[in-house]
Parts: C-alpha cells; structure tokens; sequence
C-alpha cells in the first residue's frame, strides 16, 4: 500500500515569510508525528497527534510553529515568520496506534530552506 | 535531558566486510529502541523494535542487540554490500513519553565495491 506521502518535497522561502508543509499518513494510522531534522543532527520530535487532537506538541520550538490534523488524517505543519535557523528536513510519520512498540512510518521529508 | 548517542559518525568499508555500531542511551527509564536505515533522498526504513533486556533481532544480514542494564544496542551488517550505504539512526523511548522518539546523530555507513 501507499507510504506516508510529505509536500512539497523542497520549499525556499524568504526571511519572514509563512510556509505549510503537509503530511499524509498512511490510510488507518491514527497517530501522526512531526520531527525535523537540522544538519549533523538526528531528527527532534516537534508534536504528535492521537487523532485529531495534539497529545504531545512539547517539541514545538516557540509560538511560531503550529500543526492541525482536523479530521484526523492528513496534517499541515504551519511555521508563521520564518527565521533562517527554521532550515531543516521536516520529516511526517504516522503508526496504527500509540506507545512505543509500534514502528513509526515515516515519509521522505520536506527540505526547507529560508533565506 | 535524554542523550543517545551514536558511534562511529561515519564509516567507510570494503565490499564484503562485516562491521557494528554502537547506540547508547541512559538505562534509567527505558521502554524500547528502534533502529532505522535512512538512504539518500528516501524515507527512514524501520529496521527493528526492541524492548526487552538481550533481545536479538535479525532481517536478512542486518541484526541488533539491546542491553537495557547498561545502556547500549549493537547493530551488525555481515557481508556489507554496496546497497547496505546509509545513514543508520537508533532512537529511544523512555516511560512518560511513549511516543516520542528520541534519535541519536546517526553513523553514516559508505560500502565501497
């Protein structure tokens, strides 16, 4: 079946500008995740959705970063301001359920880049 | 704060060589360990989830250990092949944040034919 699918695949955005980045998971997974991924670093867990609803958004770095999953499929990560250290790999990743032992699927990733 | 660490960063070996790396992470509330392959311009590939204390796992010529007690997993590749060329990233998950993987910096793995 289908993977976790992320758009776009590369963004370049200006310096202050607002971007979105969607998420579709895989169809039937009710948890959805967000990590990014900076240079020489592993991926940062951002938030996670159980549902629709944000059980865990404790790794959004400040009030500019904000995530919906209003039906509790697809998601959109919504940075308002961009600054240049927002670069990075947002990688999505969905599992059929919660607690650790379920594989997290993850989708290939969307580069940003600010200028 | 919640460490895992990876070792080597990098590695460079010889097609048919059979080689290991190491993640550490801190024993004191641990829940499970995954491991994933992460190729160039592709999704993170799970590997393996572990748990248990002397768990072993195996898929094809690719498997890992975990010792809860102390801290570490080992990951293993016998007969490494060009194609086995990634980035390799452990991640761990500690009680009270069952959904939060928390990686390591990865060890990027160069099979040369």
């Amino acid at each position: 079946g289908a993977g976790v699918s992320q758009t776009p695949s590369n963004k370049v955005t200006e310096k202050g500008k607002y971007v979105e980045l969607r998420c579709d998971p895989i169809s039937g997974h009710t948890a959805l995740y967000w990590y990014r991924q900076s240079l020489g670093q592993g991926p940062e867990f951002l938030i996670y959705f159980q549902g629709t609803g944000a059980a865990d958004d404790s790794g959004l770095p400040n009030d500019r970063f904000f995530a919906v999953r209003p039906e509790g499929s697809v998601s959109t990560l919504k940075i308002q301001r961009t600054e240049r250290g927002d670069s990075a790999v947002y990688l999505c990743a969905s599992s059929p359920g919660t607690r650790g032992l379920y594989t997290q699927y993850f989708g290939p990733g969307t580069r940003l880049t600010v200028l | 704060i919640l460490n895992v660490e990876q070792s080597p960063q990098s590695l460079h070996v010889q097609e048919g060589d059979s080689t290991n790396f190491t993640c550490s992470f801190p024993s004191s509330n641990f829940y499970a360990l995954h491991w994933y392959r992460w190729e160039t311009a592709k999704s993170p590939e799970a590997l393996f989830v572990m748990t248990l204390n002397g768990d072993e796992k195996k898929k094809g010529r690719i498997s890992a250990t975990l010792n809860t007690k102390e801290g570490y997993s080992y990951l293993y590749i016998k007969g490494s092949q060009p194609e086995d060329s990634a980035t390799y990233l452990c991640a761990s998950l500690f009680s009270g944040g069952y959904n939060k993987l928390i990686f390591g910096a990865g060890t990027r793995l160069a099979v040369h034919p």
